[in-house]
């Protein structure tokens, strides 16, 4: 499983866009870039799933650059309700095993 | 229904009793889950199963049973546990075991609470 490595906190206010990066130099060909969510006592909650380039949905956008060897996960105009860790997971497709590094406290002030 | 829930929400419990945990889902998911989290750690996998048989065991100690007796649930039950062993418990489920998305997203229940004195 590839290693990951992301920033251990980040602070941002209402309104604002915050923008999560994530690190993966030894990233697979069949990997996939995954981001969960998880608010304090409560279980993960999938937020967005990549390969290359862009992907976007309703929650956030995944940026992948052409070398996949770092992603970000940007989060559109924060609330205080976005206040939570953010994990960033590579996997392949075979992967059962969510491997969760320390992931990122994204702590929204008012 | 994307919902998968956890019974008891906390449990306290001595080294020498026996519990179980409850998981249940009704998305139809093939794959179910036990992760251990223990306060600021992130989840580390204990159990997987697969179409109702264990799958994977991450080397979990013999005090901690998991069980599935059906497609939309699953037990772990807990027997002579530590106090090292107190933590989080949490169960989710996936469409399949592996793949891409969505068949692996993993849906996680709000996890039990535990306790052990």
């Amino acid at each position: 499983l590839a290693k990951t490595t992301q920033p251990i906190s980040m602070d941002s206010y209402e309104g604002q866009e915050v923008n999560i990066t994530c690190s993966h130099n030894n990233i697979a060909t069949n990997d996939y870039i995954t981001w969960y969510q998880q608010f304090p006592s409560q279980g993960p909650r999938f937020i967005i799933q990549g390969y290359k380039t862009k992907v976007t949905n309703e929650v956030a956008s995944l940026f992948i650059p052409a070398d996949r060897k770092s992603s970000t996960l940007s989060l559109p105009r924060v609330s205080l309700s976005d206040t939570a860790v953010y994990y960033c997971l590579v996997g392949d497709r075979g992967d059962y095993k969510l491997s969760f590094g320390a992931g990122t406290t994204v702590t929204v002030r008012a | 229904d994307t919902e998968v829930t956890q019974t008891p929400k906390h449990l306290v419990m001595g080294m020498t009793n026996k519990k179980s945990l409850k998981c249940e889902q009704h998305m139809g998911h093939r794959a179910m889950y036990w992760y251990k989290q223990k306060a600021k750690k992130p989840p580390e996998l204990m159990f997987v199963y697969s179409y109702e048989k264990l799958s994977i065991n991450e080397s979990v100690p013999s005090r901690f049973s998991p069980e599935c007796p059906n497609s939309s649930l699953l037990n772990l039950h807990l027997h002579a546990l530590q106090p090292e062993d107190s933590a989080l418990y949490l169960c989710a489920s996936s469409q399949e075991l592996g793949g891409s998305y969505p068949y692996n997203e993993q849906f996680f229940g709000p996890g039990t609470r535990l306790t052990v004195l």
